[in-house]
């Protein structure tokens, strides 16, 4: 069965400082990797995914995350935070192809993160 | 462009009572599927349907029913409320494009979150 694991409940930083959320995942097929980002209160937006080709890729707000295929991982980063990027971060596999699987997302259990003034 | 959308956003339930949560997309995407929020547990898919009239269950899907009798809506009904299905619940749609059928990223609706007392 597909899992994602994200080690860091919560994630400390101060602000202008560099980021790393980390992301690990277990799939049988060819997987499709998200980072979704939720304000409080709110629903959760796309901030980027990868689904082939580059394994570096960019998102909205600054963010960019790294496939690698060898670790199983899918890290998010970005290089100085703002006060606005506090929030969770969930990231999520799924299948690439439709009947390739449940036609449904595995989340991780998110990461929370702080910005310190 | 609505997206998807999601009501009632906030409802109160007693114990054994019945509602329906509704959602509505307008994307025409084929693909939609029901999560649940819980503190420290991520999203946890509940039910998803690949099409009008083809429904399957996801991780938690016991105490809710679905059906899909056209494109655009996907209503989660809870026949009988329990205090375990307090959770805030969110729906999703995405559709899958060219002749290999590949999945695009979910989109995903406000929330409804749901108080079972």
């Amino acid at each position: 069965a597909q899992s994602v694991t994200q080690p860091d409940i919560h994630i400390t930083v101060s602000e202008g400082a560099s980021l790393e959320l980390r992301c690990n995942y277990s799939y049988g097929a060819t997987p499709y990797l998200f980072w979704y980002v939720q304000s409080p209160g709110q629903g959760l937006q796309l901030l980027l995914k990868y689904f082939s080709g580059d394994t570096l890729v960019q998102g909205i707000k600054g963010f960019e995350a790294e496939f690698k295929r060898s670790q199983s991982s899918f890290n998010l980063r970005k290089p100085s935070v703002h006060w606005s990027d506090a929030a969770e971060y969930f990231c999520a596999v799924g299948p690439s192809y439709s009947g390739g699987g449940a036609d449904g997302l595995t989340f991780g259990k998110g990461t929370h993160l702080i910005i310190q003034p | 462009n609505a997206g998807v959308t999601q009501t009632p956003k906030f409802q109160v339930l007693k114990t054994g009572q019945s509602m329906t949560l509704q959602c509505a997309q307008d994307m025409n995407h084929e693909y939609m599927s029901w999560y649940r929020q819980d503190p420290g547990m991520g999203l946890r898919l509940i039910h998803y349907s690949v099409g009008a009239g083809i429904t399957d269950q996801g991780e938690v899907p016991n105490g809710y029913n679905v059906s899909r009798s056209t494109t655009e809506d996907f209503p989660l009904r809870l026949l009988s409320a329990a205090p375990s299905q307090t959770s805030v619940y969110f729906c999703a749609s995405s559709y899958s494009k060219g002749q290999d059928r590949v999945n695009t990223e979910a989109f995903f609706g406000q929330g409804t979150r749901l108080t079972v007392v």
